[in-house]
């Protein structure tokens, strides 16, 4: 079925560090591609999205291309912070319009 | 501003009782979702609906209840038949379209003692 796999964390970095989380999916047609971000007790925020292939979506230093032949929606960040410290998700939304999420990846960046 | 509340942020209740959970949008979403979020864990969905007065089972709905009698509210009713109850429970809502996504709410963190 319909799935996304994301790299097992944690992860953790020193401050300014590179930052990839690995994401790929399986699904059929064109599904558009997201990354939510969950700080703390909090609920999921939309980092950012990409709707078709070869489309880069990007917030806030990270960023994210839409590989439909390797079918891959990885997360970069350049230079990480210690406010970046949360846990990244990846999802999709395909014809059923139900998001399908990954597992999660804790980032913990210090200082 | 245009939102999702979730209420409330904290939540204690004794074994056995039934407890409910408000989720209440003005985005004037059509479709609204359900999450159970376990410490280290991702999402697991218990309900969502995608219009009013109609709802569907997701992966986790046993011990669990929703109403959607208006299309801005999705209360959630944990009841003494879920054995593990202790969690976070995560609301969201969307609107028809692949490439919108979920607005989440902040969360109400339930502990059964």
């Amino acid at each position: 079925g319909n799935s996304v796999t994301q790299m097992e964390g944690p992860v953790t970095l020193s401050e300014e560090a590179f930052l990839t989380i690995n994401c790929t999916y399986t699904a059929t047609g064109y599904p558009s591609l997201f990354w939510y971000v969950q700080y703390p007790g909090e609920g999921l925020q939309l980092l950012l999205k990409a709707t078709k292939a070869d489309d880069k979506g990007s917030n806030k230093g990270f960023e994210a291309t839409y590989r439909k032949e390797t079918t891959s929606f990885h997360l970069e960040k350049g230079s990480v912070q210690v406010s970046d410290s949360a846990v990244y998700f990846c999802a999709y939304q395909g014809g059923s319009e139900k998001l399908v999420f990954g597992k999660g990846t804790k980032l913990t960046v210090n200082p | 501003d245009g939102g999702i509340t979730q209420s409330p942020k904290y939540l204690f209740r004794k074994e056995g009782q039934n407890v409910t959970l408000s989720c209440e949008q003005n985005l004037n979403h059509d479709a609204m979702y359900w999450y159970r979020q376990d410490p280290g864990q991702g999402l697991r969905l218990i309900y969502y609906s995608q219009i009013v007065n109609d709802f569907q089972k997701g992966d986790i709905a046993e011990g669990y209840s929703v109403s959607r009698e208006k299309k801005e509210s999705f209360p959630l009713t944990v009841t003494s038949a879920q054995k593990n109850p202790t969690a976070f429970y995560l609301c969201a809502s969307s609107t028809p379209g692949t490439e919108y996504g979920y607005t989440f709410g902040s969360g109400t963190r339930l502990t059964v003692v």
